[in-house]
């Protein structure tokens, strides 16, 4: 079976400090990988996604960057945090062989920039 | 993508079925219907999908009406467990897309004891 992992689960960085988070998946190859942001009582922002190694789509113009440096990793960078970078970071996955196109979603990382 | 509209709470008695209504009035034939959960501080949860005919599976049943206007999802037993938020996303299958998916504000279920 397949699963997604992501860390750290939880994060508190100070303004202007850099960031990395990781997610990786197991039990699959070739999947699409997405990064999504919740902020507090929002819903879901797409930020990148990736379709495969190297190749990064970004969806929204911002200070984070997104690298897929093996197919099953996908990372979340900033070099400097800003206050509105706080949310509920979600990597998730979806093989495009599936017929249903659904979508899975790790644990998420909680980031607090103070 | 198709707009969905779903009441924004409800309550079910723990034991007792569940039924989670969503409007997609606008949904075109080549649209699925999906529907996902997010218990609190958790990544959302997929639960079911279907294009035109009724579909279940171990959490739960999608009921989808002739016209496709309109589902329900349904949780034949809910438990306290089952507290969250129920997203219906309507969306399609085609290929050079992102494929992502659009979350609205989605129906907070709460189960009472």
């Amino acid at each position: 079976s397949q699963t997604i992992h992501q860390w750290p689960a939880t994060l508190v960085q100070p303004v202007g400090s850099p960031l990395s988070l990781e997610c990786t998946v197991e039990g699959t190859s070739n999947p699409n990988l997405y990064w999504y942001r919740q902020a507090a009582g929002r819903g879901l922002q797409l930020l990148f996604y990736s379709v495969g190694i190297g190749q990064i789509s970004s969806e929204v113009p911002q200070n984070l960057s997104a690298s897929r440096p093996q197919d099953r990793q996908f990372i979340l960078s900033s070099k400097k945090l800003l206050l509105s970078d706080s949310g509920f970071y979600l990597c998730a996955w979806y093989h495009p062989d599936r017929a249903g196109h659904e979508q899975y979603f790790g644990p998420g990382t909680r980031l607090t920039v103070t | 993508d198709a707009k969905t509209t779903q009441p924004p709470s409800m309550d079910c008695a723990e034991g007792r079925a569940a039924n989670l209504p969503c409007n997609h009035s606008t949904i075109s034939g080549n649209e699925y219907v999906y529907w996902y959960r997010q218990i609190h501080s958790q990544g959302p949860q997929y639960i079911i999908h279907g294009l035109k005919n009724n579909e279940t599976n171990e959490m739960a049943s999608l009921i989808i009406t002739e016209d496709r206007k309109s589902s329900t999802l349904i949780l034949p037993h809910a438990t306290l467990r089952d507290t969250a938020v129920y997203y219906c996303i309507v969306r399609g299958i085609s290929s050079g897309s992102a494929r992502q998916l659009t979350f609205g504000s989605g129906t907070q279920l709460t189960v009472l004891p």
